[in-house]
C-alpha cells in the first residue's frame, strides 16, 4: 500500500529565516506530487505540481519554490520566510494519469 | 475565475438523522469531483468521488451529481459525533493527467449525541 510522509510536523520560525519541507511517498512509481497550503479560514490553496523528476509548475507566484530530486521526494523551500508564510502545508500525491488525491499529515508552520 | 462553493456552517444535525452537504461548482466542464473529510489539526482525507450524473453510494455515504445545475451533494445516513468534521468538496477541471483540484473552503459539520 502507498504511504506519505511529512516532515517536520510542526515548525516555528523566525521572518527572514530559510525553510525546508520534505515529503515522500513510499509503494508506488512516478507519482503526481502536489504542495498545499492552507491558511487559516481559507481554503486550500495549490502552490506546486510535479509530474515528474525535475518538473515543477507553480501555481502562485511567491516567495517559495519547490524541487523533486527524485521520483518519490518533493521538497518545498524558502530563502526568506515572510509572516504570510505561517500555514499547514499538505503534501498530495496522485497515481500517474490519475485524478484523486491522498494527502499526507502535513506540517504546521508558524512564523513569528 | 473558476470557484467551488460550499456553505461554511457550522450544520448542525442530531445523531442518528441525515446530514446533507452541498457544493456548486462555476466550471461547467468540470469533469470529476470529490469530498474529502478533514478532522481540526489533520489533514483531508478522502470519502468519496464521483463521475457520472446521479448518485454514488458507499456505506453511510451518498454522493450526487448534478453537471446540468453544477453541484455535487454529499448526504452522511445515520450520523455519528465521530462524523463531526469539516468537509470539503473539491472539483477537477480538466479530467487529465495533470489532474489539478479546486477546492472549495468546507463546510464544518457538527453531529449532537
Amino acid at each position: 500500500s502507498q504511504t506519505i510522509h511529512q516532515w517536520p510536523a510542526t515548525l516555528v520560525q523566525p521572518v527572514g529565516s530559510p525553510l525546508s519541507l520534505e515529503c515522500t511517498v513510499e509503494g508506488t512509481s512516478n507519482p503526481n506530487l502536489y504542495w498545499y497550503r492552507q491558511a487559516a479560514g481559507r481554503g486550500l490553496q495549490l502552490l506546486f505540481y510535479s509530474v515528474g523528476i525535475g518538473q515543477i509548475s507553480s501555481e502562485v507566484p511567491q516567495n517559495l519554490s519547490a524541487s523533486r530530486p527524485q521520483d518519490r521526494q518533493f521538497i518545498l523551500s524558502s530563502k526568506k520566510l515572510l509572516l504570510s508564510d505561517s500555514g499547514f502545508y499538505l503534501c498530495a500525491w496522485a497515481g500517474t494519469g490519475g485524478q484523486t488525491q491522498y494527502f499526507g499529515p502535513g506540517t504546521r508552520l508558524l512564523v513569528l | 475565475q473558476k470557484e467551488v462553493e460550499q456553505n461554511s456552517g457550522p450544520l448542525s444535525v442530531p445523531e442518528g438523522a441525515i446530514a446533507s452537504l452541498n457544493c456548486t461548482y462555476s466550471d461547467r466542464g468540470s469533469q470529476s469531483f470529490f469530498w474529502y473529510r478533514q478532522y481540526s489539526g489533520k489533514s483531508p482525507e478522502l470519502i468519496m468521488f464521483i463521475y457520472s450524473n446521479g448518485d454514488k453510494e458507499d456505506g453511510r455515504f451518498t454522493a450526487q451529481l448534478n453537471k446540468a445545475s453544477q453541484y455535487v451533494s454529499l448526504l452522511i445516513r445515520d450520523s455519528q459525533p465521530s462524523d463531526s468534521a469539516t468537509y470539503l468538496c473539491a472539483v477537477n477541471l480538466y479530467g487529465g493527467s495533470q489532474g489539478n483540484l479546486i477546492f472549495g473552503k468546507g463546510t464544518k459539520l457538527s453531529v449532537k449525541p
